[in-house]
């Protein structure tokens, strides 16, 4: 069963708006929440990652959001860019090292 | 480039084909991940490395699977008698313990097509 769910799917916005993907985790033992992009034809690059005793981290236009008790984190990016379309993964992991569970991945598509 | 490298980028073979993929990680690091990736899904793990030892399997690996890591530098993964629902993204990551977590590093992925 796929531990860590990720919505949307997809998302549509314009240059200067602000994405947001959220992802939901029941395994209450991850302890370490990445974030991955990937352009086509292209592996996962990490974006920004954060650890539950934190609640936001921020690292230029991307943000995370930590929600502990209800077991939620989603990535924002500011200011959208069209270089920012691609497929974001979010991802969770035990003793914060170890195999990556990832999400099932939301296409971002920035417009003009 | 000092990235993680995989080869060969494309793999197309016929049903029942053995095939073989290598990954060479970033210098030094001492963990090697192998994971699959199929259209419209996320990276979904195969196994991983602490230099040479194979630590972890998943139970999705069929005995069709094997990977190694001799001398803990390079790996290969190896697909025998190849099926269709092997047809696949196969990725390589790589990492070191940095700070508080195991911060992996992806390679281009294998892109495998089964005819």
């Amino acid at each position: 069963q796929q531990q860590v769910k990720q919505s949307p799917q997809s998302l549509i916005v314009q240059k200067g708006g602000i994405s947001i993907i959220n992802c939901a985790y029941e395994n209450t033992a991850f302890d370490y929440f990445p974030w991955y992009q990937q352009f086509p034809g292209k592996g996962p690059a990490l974006l920004i990652a954060i650890r539950p005793d934190v609640s936001e981290k921020k690292e230029g236009r991307f943000t995370i959001s930590f929600n502990k008790s209800a077991k939620q984190f989603s990535l924002h990016i500011m200011d959208s860019q069209p270089g920012d379309s691609a497929t974001y993964f979010c991802a969770a992991s035990k003793d914060s090292w170890g195999k990556l569970q990832f999400g099932a991945g939301t296409q971002v598509v920035v417009t003009p | 480039d000092t990235g993680v490298s995989q080869d060969p980028r494309h793999k197309i073979t016929k049903r029942g084909q053995n095939v073989t993929f290598r990954c060479d990680p970033i210098s030094e690091h001492n963990r090697l991940y192998w994971y699959r990736q199929t259209l419209g899904q996320g990276p979904e793990f195969l196994t991983y490395f602490q230099n040479e030892a194979q630590l972890e399997k998943s139970r999705l690996l069929s005995d069709r699977f094997s990977a190694e890591r001799p001398k803990g530098s390079f790996s290969t993964l190896e697909i025998q008698r190849t099926e269709q629902g092997d047809s696949a993204m196969y990725l390589c990551a790589s990492s070191v313990l940095a700070g508080y977590a195991d911060t992996q590093y992806f390679g281009p992925g294998t892109r495998l097509t089964v005819l």
